[in-house]
């Protein structure tokens, strides 16, 4: 019963070295996302694929990018990392991009930029 | 602006009584609204899914009502235990749009 699985939990970086976050998804979805979550805001929506080989910018997508590499997998790079991208970051995934389908959320990364 | 405010921001209950949540949008086209349970340190988990026709939804001692007239939801929570300390998150969907608006969320502690 895993799930939607994010790696690593923690990070912490140092403002302009890069990482990528990862996401795996088990449940044969074809949609994933990735959010951030700040404190005292709304999770934002940063990049989305509506299936295996498409990749759509969301509302906060500068400096970030991603790559989905198959059907489970959808990757979240941060190039040059910035103070303003230390957050909480989820990943999700549905069925399909249909409104009326569920999202299934991942635990979430820490990432501190310093 | 598409726009979803909840409140209370926070709210703490005791034990084995209810509360609402209220939750308003001013979102267009609406598609629907999805109310979300996060403990602290985890992924949202969603609770109820509701589309334009639907003005009421439950799972087990959670029920949420959706006025499309008024754009306003609520989720009622009975009995509440102290599992149900929690963020409780509307998301309202746009037709058309894959980005969804999330409202901030309502702090729920339940103390014994």
């Amino acid at each position: 019963n895993a799930g939607v699985t994010q790696t690593p939990k923690f990070q912490v970086l140092k403002t302009g070295q890069s990482m990528t976050l990862q996401c795996a998804q088990d449940m044969n979805h074809n949609s994933m996302y990735w959010y951030r979550q700040d404190p005292g805001m709304g999770l934002r929506l940063i990049y989305y694929s509506a299936s295996e080989g498409t990749t759509d910018k969301g509302e906060v997508p500068n400096g970030y990018n991603v790559s989905r590499l198959n059907k489970r997998e959808f990757s979240l790079r941060l190039e040059s990392a910035a103070p303003s991208q230390t957050s909480v970051y989820f990943c999700a995934s549905s069925t399909t991009t249909t409104l009326n389908t569920e999202a299934f959320f991942g635990q979430g990364t820490r990432l501190t930029v310093v | 602006k598409n726009q979803v405010e909840q409140s209370p921001q926070s709210l703490i209950i005791l034990e084995g009584k209810n509360c609402t949540l209220q939750c308003n949008y001013t979102v267009s086209p609406f598609s629907n609204l999805r109310w979300y349970k996060q403990d602290t340190g985890r992924g949202p988990v969603s609770l109820t899914i509701m589309t334009f026709s639907e003005n009421t939804k439950s799972n087990g001692r959670y029920t949420a009502t959706l006025d499309a007239d008024t754009k306003q939801s609520s989720l009622h929570i009975t009995a509440s235990q102290l599992s149900d300390s929690a963020s409780y998150i509307c998301v309202v969907s746009v037709g058309g749009s894959y980005i969804p608006t999330f409202g901030r969320g309502t702090s729920l502690i339940v103390h014994p």
